[in-house]
């Protein structure tokens, strides 16, 4: 089974600070996203990469953003946190484009940040 | 623009009953609908799709229905189990861009 992992599941953060998210995947996942998770909101996509190097603005990339230089990796940072930042965030990856209509994504376990 | 949209933010059943959640969509170029389930503390997990083309799909348990005419899809759950209860999302597929509705939380009681 695919793999992934996301390095904290819970951070506490000051305003101000700059914040990194990491996401690891073991299965040469072409594909990587990041999403939030809020209340009433759903999961809304905060950028995609689909190849090395690559990257994709999401619905919501404001106050974000990522860096991809390794397949397996994608990391989420946020510039300057504030506290409308504080959410669940999800990492997820799929094989290859169109394959996550079939077979969906794979989710690490997610990160709850809080921001005070 | 709220694309995909769950309008019912909870759903209790008794243990053995169906389990109806339903989703609407406005973006006709879905061409795959997926529903995810998702327990606290944990990442979603996928359950079942249905492409666009088709009406039913059937794994188990788990129907999800189709209507394009009305732009609704369903996932019924028979029989309810307590351990289905969880958060359940619907999403609909572009390409491997997913756009998930609000999520449903679904309580089976025993």
């Amino acid at each position: 089974d695919v793999k992934v992992t996301q390095s904290s599941r819970y951070l506490v953060k000051r305003t101000g600070e700059k914040v990194f998210l990491e996401c690891v995947q073991d299965m040469d996942h072409e594909n990587m996203f990041w999403y939030r998770q809020d209340p009433g909101l759903g999961l809304r996509l905060i950028y995609f990469s689909y190849d090395v190097k690559m990257k994709e603005k999401g619905d919501i990339p404001e106050g974000y953003s990522v860096s991809r230089e390794k397949k397996e990796r994608f990391s989420l940072i946020l510039e300057s946190a504030s506290t409308n930042q504080t959410s669940m965030y999800l990492c997820a990856s799929t094989l290859i484009w169109g394959g996550a209509s079939v077979y969906g994504y794979t989710f690490g376990s997610g990160t709850r940040l809080t921001v005070v | 623009d709220q694309q995909v949209k769950q309008n019912s933010p909870s759903l209790s059943v008794q243990e053995g009953r169906i389990s109806i959640l339903n989703c609407d969509y406005t973006n006709s170029m879905f061409d795959y609908f997926l529903w995810y389930k998702k327990y606290p503390a944990e990442g979603p997990t996928f359950l079942i799709s249905i492409s666009s083309i088709k009406d039913k799909n059937e794994d188990g348990r788990f129907t999800v229905f189709l209507n394009k005419s009305a732009k609704h899809l369903s996932l019924h759950i028979v029989p309810s189990q307590p351990g289905d209860s969880a958060v359940y999302f619907c999403a609909g597929s572009s390409g491997s861009r997913l756009t998930f509705g609000e999520g449903t939380q679904l309580t089976v009681n025993p």
